[in-house]
């Protein structure tokens, strides 16, 4: 079975500041990882995804998280961050051996920035 | 997102009631996905079709049902509802190319049930 921690339910970062969301996983086998960004009574919408090749992976609106497989890690970083990143961030996680592609999420990390 | 909806947006029912929430997609996708969210407990998994006719059990599907019997419309009825069931729900769709989830999941907007 598969599972998410994301360590941190809220994260208070002033604006331009870096900010940095933790996610550890659990898994048997070769995964794939997903940051989602769910912005206040909308969807979830994806932010970038780790499938294979290079553990740093860039997203959009300047996010990038880096894969760490002895860690068991997929850490969300914005070097900077503006009012409007204000929103909640789940990790995901999925592998091969999921039936139906089915994605297991983290509990969410909420995000507040502050000017 | 405008490959995928759901309807309705808002609904308030009273205990003990049947409910049904819809999602179409237009993306000719083969996987659909039910997911409820709940503050603390990120998104969990209620039921899942992975064709026409075929759906399987999530994490939490007790209280749940649902149907596909076209590829565009995915179906979650609540039987009975009870207060527990309050939460936001959403209808997710995912490709598949050769069963790797390479592009992950599409979301719809989420409905927000309140069961009273």
């Amino acid at each position: 079975a598969q599972s998410v921690t994301q360590l941190d339910s809220q994260v208070p970062v002033f604006e331009e500041a870096p900010v940095e969301l933790r996610c550890n996983y659990s898994s048997s086998v070769s995964v794939y990882l997903f940051w989602y960004v769910q912005y206040p009574n909308q969807g979830l919408q994806l932010l970038l995804k780790y499938l294979s090749g290079s553990t740093l992976v860039k997203g959009i609106n300047g996010f990038e998280a880096e894969f760490n497989k002895s860690q068991t890690s997929f850490h969300l970083r914005k070097p900077s961050v503006h009012i409007s990143d204000t929103a909640e961030y789940f990790c995901a996680v999925t592998s091969l051996k999921a039936a139906g592609n089915k994605l297991t999420f983290g509990g969410g990390t909420r995000v507040l920035v502050k000017p | 997102d405008a490959g995928i909806t759901q309807s309705p947006r808002h609904k308030v029912t009273e205990t003990g009631t049947p409910v049904t929430l819809r999602c179409h997609q237009t993306e000719n996708h083969r996987y659909m996905y039910w997911y409820r969210q709940d503050p603390g407990h990120g998104l969990r998994l209620i039921h899942y079709s992975y064709g026409v006719k075929d759906t399987d059990k999530g994490e939490v599907s007790d209280g749940y049902s649902v149907s596909r019997s076209k590829t565009e419309d995915f179906l979650l009825t609540l039987e009975s509802a009870t207060s527990s069931q309050t939460s936001v729900y959403f209808c997710a769709i995912s490709p598949s190319q050769g069963d790797r989830p390479l592009d992950g999941y599409t979301f719809g907007s989420g409905t927000r049930l309140t069961v009273v």
